[in-house]
């Protein structure tokens, strides 16, 4: 069976503090790997994975795939309390898209 | 640009009545989705459509059905509620492919009792 397993639940950080957020995977005919960041509503699109080894990045945030080992990370460097947020992962199966339980990040001043 | 549009955005219903959620989008997206979402589950996948007139089940189909009769709206419809269908359902939509970001809607936060 098809599963998206995220690490950890939740995590709290102080601003400023880097996180690392995981993300693995057991899916057949995988095609990409997709990272959203949902506040109190919508999922927003963050990065869309292909390809092993090229990092994606978008200012502080940054997530790179490694299609060998079946897992994905994102980064967050100097975080902020605007940051605090459920980190969604999911991974895309010809039609299926297939979410993890998201990774809840509080960020404290 | 309203993006995707779900209506209603709260709804409490009694076991076995019905009623039909809207999702509709104005960025003449070809494929539509709806999921669920439950505490500690994430996001599941219940229908999709990848296109006008088109439907597939995903993962969690049973107690629902949709339909796609306009390009823009996907209807999800649930014929007898039951308590174990309380969730919040999200719309989502993807343009040529669905291998491609989706946009989501706000949500529909729906309570059976």
């Amino acid at each position: 069976e098809d599963k998206v397993v995220q690490s950890p639940l939740s995590l709290v950080v102080h601003e400023g503090d880097t996180v690392t957020l995981n993300c693995s995977y057991e899916v057949t005919n995988f095609r990409s790997l997709l990272w959203y960041k949902q506040e109190k509503k919508a999922p927003t699109f963050l990065f869309m994975l292909t390809s092993s080894g090229i990092e994606k990045k978008s200012g502080r945030l940054s997530s790179i795939l490694d299609k060998k080992e079946l897992f994905s990370i994102l980064n967050i460097t100097a975080t902020q309390t605007g940051d605090s947020a459920v980190y969604l992962c999911a991974v895309y199966n010809n039609n299926d898209m297939r979410f993890g339980a998201g990774t809840r990040l509080t960020v404290k001043p | 640009n309203a993006g995707v549009t779900q209506t209603p955005k709260f709804r409490v219903l009694k076991t076995g009545q019905s009623m039909t959620l809207l999702c509709a989008q104005d960025m003449n997206h070809e494929y539509m989705y709806w999921y669920r979402q439950d505490p500690g589950m994430g996001l599941r996948l219940i229908h999709y459509s990848v296109g006008e007139g088109t439907t597939a089940k995903g993962e969690v189909p049973d107690g629902y059905n949709v339909s796609r009769l306009k390009k823009q709206n996907f209807l999800l419809g649930l014929e007898s509620a039951a308590p174990s269908q309380t969730s919040v359902y999200f719309c989502a939509s993807s343009y040529l492919d669905g291998n491609q970001p989706q946009h989501f809607g706000d949500g529909t936060r729906l309570s059976i009792l």
